[in-house]
């Protein structure tokens, strides 16, 4: 079955960089887009981007650009997100998705990983 | 583009209908999907395209809507639906959910 497993747990100090890793497996890496989203604790859902695993091709939210970098493996079917310069309002849990759609964003996401709690604190 | 749900919090039981709204700024479509979150899970997709369900969701689960008013409906409220629900819009970057609506047991 179509499956996505992020990396563990993560704890940084402001100004310090994380980044997520995104397991994919159970369908054809290359064919879906890869979503980012995340959620500070008891708050809402907020979509940071996206990433074409075929192309390598991006596209991110406004409030994120020159912070987050997207990037992939397609040897090991495996997406990261970068956040750097982490401030206490980046602590969240950050999910990985993919679309619903093959080859282009249709904006729907389905499955998603089991996200990863990021934990900014001096 | 800002999502609006409505409302915030919901107390309903077991076997009600029951009907929760969102509203976008602008017109978008019908690029509207749904997502269930339980507690300490990840959000799982009900709707999408604002009306059609994705495999493997109970067909209790409806969606309706174009334009800028949407809704959910739950036919007949089951144990497993108490969750937080969320509606996310994709028609324009960037992609933006509304604030949830909590559904608990009355």
């Amino acid at each position: 079955q179509v499956r996505l497993v992020q990396s563990g747990a993560e704890v940084k100090k402001p100004g310090a960089s994380v980044k997520v890793s995104c397991k994919a497996s159970g369908y054809t890496f290359t064919d879906y887009f890869l979503h980012w989203i995340r959620q500070a604790p008891g708050q809402g859902l907020e979509w940071m981007g996206w990433i074409s695993p075929n192309s390598g091709g991006t596209n991110y939210a406004h409030n994120f650009q020159g912070r987050v970098t997207m990037t992939r493996d397609t040897s090991i079917t495996t997406a990261f997100m970068e956040l750097t310069n982490l401030q206490s309002d980046d602590t969240a849990v950050y999910y990985c998705a993919r679309d619903v759609w093959a080859r282009s964003s249709s904006g729907s996401f389905d499955p998603w990983g089991q996200g990863t709690l990021v934990t900014v604190s001096s | 583009i800002q999502v609006t749900q409505s409302p915030a919090s919901l107390s309903a039981s077991i076997g009600d209908r029951v009907t929760i709204t969102c509203r976008a700024s602008q017109s978008i479509s019908s690029y509207l999907a749904w997502y269930q979150q339980k507690p300490g899970k990840a959000p799982k997709l009900l709707i999408h395209g604002a009306s059609s369900l994705q495999s493997g969701v109970p067909s209790r689960f409806s969606g309706s809507g174009s334009g800028t008013d949407f809704t959910l409906t739950i036919s007949s409220l089951q144990p497993e639906d108490f969750a937080t629900y969320y509606c996310q819009q994709s028609n324009s970057y960037p992609y933006t959910f509304g604030q949830g609506t909590k559904l608990e047991i009355k």
